[in-house]
């Protein structure tokens, strides 16, 4: 079935660096852009980052401009978040979603499960 | 931080109608398209509606939605108890080159 699957999430002190990885399956990935979404504990939800769908667009929220990059390997169907420079406010779970279209304008139709990440000395 | 406003809770008896209200600008909802976002409990988020009033299959059509200008809404019907939950509208941002979500409103089945 269509569904994505994260992992990398952990402990780390301010500071630090993380990468997230978000594996697709049930659909050509290559086609789709992709989404980090994030939603701190207690809090609402939070757009991160996304990729066009041959990853040559690349947008950011503003406050992880510089720190965050997010790429994509078509050939493994794997979408990363490489997350350095952590600060405590970046503590959250952090979702991998799927775009309905090859940019980024579309609506979110696939949501994966979420990855813990606590930032923390 | 959230450019669409939302009102931080709902609520209504079981089989009632219940409206949520998204309010954003010109370079959001006003040019773009507004989507819905349903969060149980504990779980991720689920797209509810997208394209301002289209349902992906699977989703009852208790569930609507509209736009009008720089504002949004959606409409739950025949409230049940299942639909206690979080709700978020999301669109995107010009100005910002990326997704905006909503504040989120809370729906409690009285």
């Amino acid at each position: 079935q269509v569904q994505v699957v994260e992992s990398g999430g952990g402990v780390v002190q301010p500071g630090r660096s993380l990468r997230l990885s978000c594996a697709a399956s049930g659909f050509t990935f290559s086609r789709y852009g992709m989404h980090r979404v994030r939603q701190a504990p207690g809090k609402g939800l939070e757009w991160v980052a996304g990729t066009s769908y041959d990853g040559s667009y690349k947008y950011y929220l503003d406050s992880v401009e510089g720190r965050f990059t997010i790429s994509r390997d078509n050939s493994k169907n794997t979408l990363y978040l490489q997350m350095n420079s952590l600060r405590a406010e970046d503590t959250a779970v952090y979702y991998c979603a799927k775009d309905g279209g090859w940019e980024l304008r579309e609506a979110m139709d696939v949501w994966g499960q979420g990855t813990t990440v606590t930032v923390s000395s | 931080q959230s450019v669409l406003t939302q009102p931080p809770s709902a609520s209504g008896t079981p089989g009632q109608r219940v409206t949520i209200y998204c309010s954003g600008s010109n370079s959001n909802i006003g040019s773009n398209y507004v989507h819905w976002y349903q969060q149980l409990p504990g779980t991720a988020p689920k797209l509810l509606i997208y394209r301002n009033h289209q349902r992906p299959s699977g989703v009852p059509d208790r569930f609507s939605g509209s736009k009008s200008g720089t504002s949004a809404s959606l409409a739950i019907s025949g409230l049940r108890s299942e639909d206690e939950a979080d709700y978020y509208c999301a669109a995107w941002g010009d100005s910002l080159s990326g997704h905006v979500f909503g504040t989120g409103t809370k729906v409690t089945v009285l």
